[in-house]
């Protein structure tokens, strides 16, 4: 069965640092997403992509956060300048249209120091 | 802006036993979707049962069944049978039918712990 694929697993950045979290959708889906997930907490929506541009965002995600589709198969998350309350599980989520299921990845641990 | 609630931190049950998951929402649009996801301590989220506002059937998914009450605005998880391999997180999520590329909004998350 087709998966949503995040790398890295495991990502820990000095504060004020850029990272990138990478994902591959699956090929057929159109809808991509990054939710993320404070430990212990619920997860929470950051940001929704189409047709090549942002179609939702959440009040999180702000000028800090940026995302990017650069070629047929990547989705990247960027965060400029990373801070402490960064440190989170990050999961890219797609879908093929919006009735469907959003299905994820195994989510990538972020750890600022 | 649509809420979700769950109100059970932590539930266990039994082996072989039948537990049910509560999940409440808050929206006003007639049309959406509500999803179970499990989320075991590999933290990946799985997807176990989807059900869609305008049906009334409630969706099943083998042992994983769903008590949708559009009216009261609630859609629980009935698991039967529980196994082991049950023991996760469980997280109620909805999402918009009427807004293209909608996200989910999820609830607190239930912890289910199965007792052999």
């Amino acid at each position: 069965e087709p998966e949503v694929t995040q790398t890295p697993s495991h990502q820990v950045t000095q504060m004020g640092q850029e990272v990138i979290l990478r994902c591959v959708p699956i090929s057929n889906h159109l809808y991509f997403y990054w939710y993320r997930q404070i430990l212990g907490q619920k997860v929470e929506f950051l940001v929704s992509f189409y047709n090549n541009e942002i179609s939702e965002k959440s009040e999180i995600f702000d000028d800090q956060f940026s995302v990017e589709r650069p070629d047929g198969s990547n989705f990247t998350l960027k965060i400029r300048s990373t801070k402490l309350e960064d440190s989170a599980m990050y999961f890219c989520a797609s879908s093929e249209w919006t009735g469907e299921p959003q299905h994820f990845g195994d989510g990538t641990r972020l750890s600022i120091l | 802006a649509q809420t979700v609630t769950q109100s059970q931190p932590e539930m266990s049950v039994q082996e072989a036993e039948t537990v049910t998951l509560s999940c409440t929402y808050d929206t006003s649009e007639s049309d959406y979707y509500l999803f179970w996801y499990k989320q075991p301590p590999s933290r990946q989220m799985i997807l176990v049962i989807r059900q869609e506002a305008y049906k009334q059937q409630n969706a099943t998914e083998n042992r994983f069944s769903v008590n949708f009450q559009k009216a009261a605005k609630s859609f629980s998880l009935k698991i039967s049978d529980s196994q082991l391999g049950d023991a996760a997180m469980y997280f109620c999520a909805y999402r918009s039918a009427e807004t293209s590329g909608s996200r989910l909004t999820f609830g607190e998350g239930t912890q289910l712990t199965v007792n052999p």
